[in-house]
């Protein structure tokens, strides 16, 4: 059974701030690491795909993967309060036909 | 804007009542999903098909019944629901892959609101 574990938070941080969004997972097999924003009332929307060790940037948002370790994390620069929202951690494994596993998401608020 | 459209966008229902959600994608991905997602938590897998093959979550209700005309369109009829299957029901799509790789990205409608009374 894969599991994925986030912080229900609400992670509250300042304007301009960096958030720090973590996630950890049991199962090794775990091959691609997601993130995704939902808004409340919304429907998910991908942010951020990584696959292998170390980090990959996109803008304002970094995601981190560290498969030794088995967490993966999200940090966003200068963080807007239009990125208040939930974030949802979310894996795939490595056979074909598996579906995307979600984490409980971290609630951010981001202050102005 | 998603390419996955969803109808309709909110429903009511009685308990008594039979109804079809609808979901359509052109992005050329070969699976397709429905998640269930209650407030505050995080979406769960209901069904998947996979070219247009159906793999089941056995946690799900028969009241549930997927339906996959095509590799393009995938439905959810509802017959004789329960106020606690009330919950944003979301369809989404994805290119089928046997490795890591861009296919595995999962793409969501803007979902179904159901109210069930």
């Amino acid at each position: 059974q894969k599991e994925v574990e986030q912080n229900s938070g609400p992670l509250s941080v300042p304007e301009g701030a960096i958030a720090s969004l973590n996630c950890t997972y049991s199962d090794r097999g775990s091959q691609s690491f997601f993130w995704y924003r939902q808004y409340s009332g919304k429907s998910p929307e991908l942010i951020m795909s990584i696959y292998s060790n170390g980090d990959k940037e996109d803008g304002r948002f970094t995601a981190q993967l560290n498969k030794a370790s088995q967490y993966v994390s999200l940090l966003i620069r200068d963080s807007q309060p239009s990125d208040s929202a939930t974030y949802l951690c979310a894996l795939k494994g490595n056979q074909a036909g598996t579906a995307l596993i979600f984490g409980k998401g971290t609630t951010l608020s981001v202050s102005s | 804007d998603t390419e996955v459209t969803q109808t309709p966008k909110h429903l009511v229902m009685g308990m008594t009542n039979k109804k079809s959600l609808k979901c359509e994608q052109h992005m050329g991905h070969r699976a397709m999903y429905w998640y269930k997602q209650k407030a505050k938590k995080p979406p769960e897998l209901m069904f998947v098909y996979s070219y247009e093959k159906l793999s089941i979550n056995e946690s799900v209700p028969s009241r549930f019944s997927p339906e996959c005309p095509n590799s393009s369109l995938l439905n959810l009829h509802l017959h004789a629901l329960q106020p606690e299957d009330s919950a944003l029901y979301l369809c989404a799509s994805s290119q089928v892959g046997t490795g890591v790789g861009t296919n595995e990205k999962l793409f969501f409608g803007s979902g179904t609101q159901l109210s069930v009374l």
